[in-house]
Formats: C-alpha cells, sequence, structure tokens
C-alpha cells in the first residue's frame, strides 16, 4: 500500500543570495538543537548546532539563530551556491530526538 | 568520516526474498539506533527504535514481521526485510545517538530496489 509521508516545501534562492531556512519546535525543555543537510540519495549530515544557552552560532556561511522565546530556529546560508541544494531539518533533544519536517532548498543559476 | 556506516548502500533484490541491512556505529557505541524510510521528495519516516540486548520498538503502522529488526551488540544494528515486495522499494535510514545523547549520526542510507 502507499505510505503517508510530509511533502518537503521547498526554498528557491538565485545563486550567490543568502539563505534563511526556518524551523519551529516544540519543546520549551529541549536544550540542544542541530541541522542536517540531506543531499539526495544521501543520508543527512550534521551541519551546525546551539545549545539552549545561546543566541546565535556561526559556522563557515552558515549561523544558526535561536529564539526560545517562540521556539524558533533559523539557518542562514551566505553567498548560496548549488552545492547547498538539499533539505534542510533541524532536530530540537532534550529527553528525544525530534526532527522538523524538513525544506528543500533550490538554488537557481 | 562516516561515524554510522550503512552497507548495502545499494541493492536489488526479487520480490520475495529478503534483504537485510547492516548499521554499524564506528568509534562510538549505540544502545540506540533508530530506523527510518525515506520516500522521494518526503521526510524521514521513522519505522522503529532499535535497542540492544531487547526487542525492537516499532512506530504505528509499520509490521514488525516484515522488518525485523535485531540489535546484536553496542555497534551494530540490522533491518531485515522479510518477503519483499515491490511496494518495499524505498531509501532506508538509520541513525544512532552517541550514549550521551547529545548527537546523533546518520548513515550514508541504503537504497533497496525489488523487482
Amino acid at each position: 500500500g502507499e505510505s503517508v509521508g510530509l511533502h518537503l516545501p521547498t526554498l528557491s534562492v538565485q545563486e550567490g543570495d543568502n539563505s534563511i531556512i526556518n524551523c519551529a519546535y516544540s519543546n520549551s525543555a529541549s536544550d540542544y538543537f542541530i541541522w542536517y543537510k540531506q543531499e539526495s540519495g544521501k543520508g543527512p549530515q550534521f551541519i551546525i548546532d546551539i545549545r539552549s544557552n545561546m543566541d546565535k552560532r556561526q559556522g563557515q556561511r552558515v549561523t544558526v539563530l535561536l529564539n526560545k522565546t517562540v521556539k524558533h530556529l533559523s539557518l542562514q546560508i551566505a553567498a548560496t551556491q548549488p552545492g547547498d541544494s538539499a533539505v534542510y531539518f533541524c532536530a530540537e533533544t532534550g529527553q528525544n530526538f525530534v526532527f522538523g519536517p524538513g525544506t528543500r532548498l533550490s538554488v537557481l543559476p | 568520516g562516516a561515524v554510522v556506516s550503512q552497507h548495502p548502500s545499494w541493492v536489488i533484490c526479487k520480490s520475495g526474498t529478503s534483504v537485510k541491512i547492516e548499521c554499524r556505529s564506528l568509534d562510538f557505541q549505540a544502545t540506540t539506533m533508530f530506523w527510518y524510510r525515506q520516500f522521494p521528495k518526503q521526510s524521514l519516516m521513522l519505522m522503529a527504535t532499535s535497542n540492544e540486548g531487547s526487542k525492537a520498538t516499532y512506530e504505528q503502522g509499520v509490521e514488525k514481521d516484515k522488518f525485523l529488526i535485531n540489535h546484536a551488540s553496542l555497534t551494530l544494528s540490522t533491518l531485515t526485510v522479510t518477503s519483499a515486495h515491490p511496494e518495499d522499494s524505498s531509501f532506508y535510514i538509520c541513525s544512532a545517538p552517541t550514549l550521551s545523547g547529545n548527537t546523533i549520526y546518520f548513515g550514508e542510507g541504503s537504497w533497496l530496489t525489488v523487482v
């Protein structure tokens, strides 16, 4: 039989522009958050993480922002490149790992 | 390098046969591993939680007798798709949290095609 799954929202960005991918989490007790990148046909890869005692963390071309007041997490990718095209999803951890549904990022030439 | 390894990466099998997919944690022990299934352009769907030394916990709607899970050691969990049918064709992914529970690592995924 056919399985039911979540169809992913898509974000299309022009190459060279900045991308912002958002994620809302549900558990106010979650204290650790992770962003993953999944390229087509591959398993998810760890991108960047942030703990609840921080509001912002920067990596190479990526920045994660955490707003605990509204339980919102965002991933910013600077100067988006074709290789950034993938599905991005967040995960919140406390006692359990809870994954967001993911957003498909398409980089337009 | 990969910290969770899956094997095989790609497998084609005939209808009615069984296929085993292995998930290994490298350089760390995992008392728990997760198995997911993913359809094209859809998010990961958790199938079951594999527990070392005890029975797996299956998500609602997942057939236990069809998707056999064994977690025989602290570094290895296996998923066996029994009596495979074409509708079982999918991308299967495992993941394993570190013992501290802080980080979860994913395997590279296994493509199963049933013909």
